[in-house]
C-alpha cells in the first residue's frame, strides 16, 4: 500500500507570491490534515478535511487555505507569501480522521523557502 | 487549553544505553490519547507508540515503552538499548478536543553515539 505522498518536496518562492502544495493520502483514507513546522513555533495544526469538508482549523491567518477533492487528495494554498511562511509543511492522512494509534500516517513533507 | 511540554531540548546517549525522554501534558478532558513520534533529518514523522488515558497498562512497542503516570500528567518515552539509528527529533503529542488534530510539544533531539 502506497504511503502519503506530498508534492513538491522542495519549493522556493519570493515574498508576495502564492504557492499550492499537494497531498495524496493513503488509498481509502478520507481525512487529510496539514501541519506547519518551523524552528521557532514548532509543529502547528493548520486544518483538517474529511470528505471534502473542513472540519477543524488551527489559528492561522486567512492567507492559508485548503481544499479536498472527491478522491481525497488535498491541496493547501498560501497567498501573499511572507518570510515567516518558510517551513516544512506536513500532511497526515487517516481513515476516519480520529487520531487513534493505528490510523494516522504522515507524508515526507514539503519544504517551502520564501526569499 | 491543552498543552504538551517537553523540557529536554537535547539528550545524548551511547549505544546500547537506555534513555528516557520526558513529556508532561495538560488537559481537562477525562478521555485523551498521547502519542510519540520520531522525526529523522529527512522530515517524515514516524509513529512510535500510543497511550490512551483509560489504558490499564503502559504501552510497549518493541524497544519503545511509555511510562504513563496519569496523576502526574506525564507520559515519558523510554527507549531501551539505543541504536545509532535512533538519533532523531522526538515529539510527544496529544489529540485536540475536536479529536481530529494533534497538539505537539517542542520536541527533544536525541543523539546516539558509538
Amino acid at each position: 500500500k502506497a504511503g502519503v505522498t506530498q508534492t513538491p518536496r522542495y519549493l522556493i518562492k519570493t515574498r508576495g507570491q502564492q504557492v499550492t502544495l499537494s497531498c495524496s493520502p493513503i488509498s481509502g483514507h478520507r481525512s487529510v490534515s496539514w501541519y506547519q513546522q518551523t524552528p521557532g513555533q514548532g509543529l502547528q495544526f493548520l486544518f483538517e478535511y474529511f470528505s471534502e469538508t473542513q472540519r477543524n482549523k488551527g489559528n492561522f491567518p486567512g492567507r492559508f487555505s485548503g481544499r479536498q477533492f472527491s478522491n481525497s487528495r488535498s491541496e493547501m494554498n498560501v497567498s501573499t507569501l511572507e518570510l515567516g511562511d518558510s517551513a516544512l509543511y506536513l500532511c497526515a492522512s487517516s481513515a476516519s480522521g480520529g487520531f487513534s494509534y493505528n490510523e494516522q500516517f504522515f507524508g515526507p513533507g514539503t519544504r517551502l523557502t520564501v526569499l | 487549553a491543552q498543552k504538551i511540554t517537553q523540557t529536554q531540548p537535547g539528550m545524548f546517549v551511547q549505544e546500547k544505553e537506555a534513555v528516557t525522554l520526558d513529556c508532561t501534558y495538560d488537559t481537562s478532558d477525562p478521555s485523551y490519547g498521547l502519542f510519540w513520534y520520531k522525526q529523522p533529518s529527512s522530515g517524515e514523522m514516524i509513529f512510535l507508540i500510543y497511550q490512551g488515558s483509560y489504558d490499564q497498562q503502559n504501552a510497549t512497542e518493541g524497544r519503545y515503552s511509555l511510562n504513563f503516570q496519569k496523576a502526574r500528567k506525564s507520559a515519558n518515552l523510554v527507549i531501551s538499548a539505543s541504536q545509532l539509528g535512533d538519533s532523531a527529533m522526538y515529539f510527544c503529542a496529544m489529540r485536540d478536543q475536536a479529536g481530529t488534530a494533534l497538539i505537539f510539544g517542542k520536541g527533544t533531539t536525541l543523539s546516539v553515539s558509538s
